[in-house]
């Protein structure tokens, strides 16, 4: 079993939709929780970073952590076509040595006008 | 722009030549990374440093060949490589371990072909 789980899509919806992205995870130590977009041909960037459980608001974003159900979530309210990227959840814990963050596969999402 | 700027961006290389990529970050960090990013797959570690030592090799071949000469420079020297190690190399740093809850930021990447 694969330590982070995400659905690869990909995923497109019409502009303006709420999107629903989605990571499981087996390991219950992960207590730091980020989200990752990236365009085509870029690198990856931090979008969201939650600490344990709850959620976290930015903007048109929001960031869920369920650790009790080992499962996060990234809401995009509103979508636009500039959301039309990979998004890569992932996720570490403090004796994890090395700095190693566990990544999920992403999930392709294309934003429709 | 992130902070963290990688050179070259694309790189067309034989299975016989040796080439380098370079990695430079300019946040003050003490944590840097080589991470591997092949298609439908996710993200995968290659080398952590922290303060210019290694902590970590995740199994990585010996053609894959890291260098940090200080906490802002780091450089993935490259030799006999193979076509399955054509992939996206992504350079990235972090102000301590990135298993701190610091958050890690990337550059744009190296694309890399071997032929």
């Amino acid at each position: 079993q694969k330590e982070v789980e995400q659905d690869p899509g990909p995923l497109s919806v019409p502009e303006g939709a709420i999107v629903s992205l989605n990571c499981t995870y087996s390991n219950s130590a992960f207590q730091y929780f980020m989200w990752y977009r990236q365009y085509s041909r870029k690198g990856p960037e931090l979008l969201m970073y939650t600490y344990s459980s709850g959620n976290k608001e930015d903007g048109r974003f929001t960031a869920q952590v369920d650790k009790s159900s080992k499962y996060i979530s990234l809401f995009i309210r509103d979508s636009q076509p500039s959301d039309s990227a990979t998004y890569l959840c992932a996720m570490s814990h403090p004796s994890n040595q090395g700095g190693k963050l566990i990544f999920g596969q992403g999930t392709e999402l294309s934003v429709k006008p | 722009e992130t902070g963290v700027t990688q050179t070259p961006r694309h790189l067309v290389m034989g299975m016989t030549n040796k080439k380098s990529l370079k990695c430079e970050q300019h946040l003050g960090h003490n944590a840097m990374y080589w991470y591997k990013q092949s298609a439908k797959k996710p993200l995968e570690l290659m080398f952590v440093y922290s303060l210019e030592e290694r902590v970590e090799n995740n199994s990585v071949p010996s053609r894959f060949s890291p260098e940090c000469p200080n906490s802002s420079h780091l450089f993935l020297h490259l030799h006999t490589l193979q076509p399955e190690d054509s992939a996206l190399y992504l350079c990235a740093s972090s102000q301590d371990m990135a298993s701190s809850g610091n958050t890690i930021y990337f550059g744009e990447g190296s694309w890399l072909t071997v032929v």
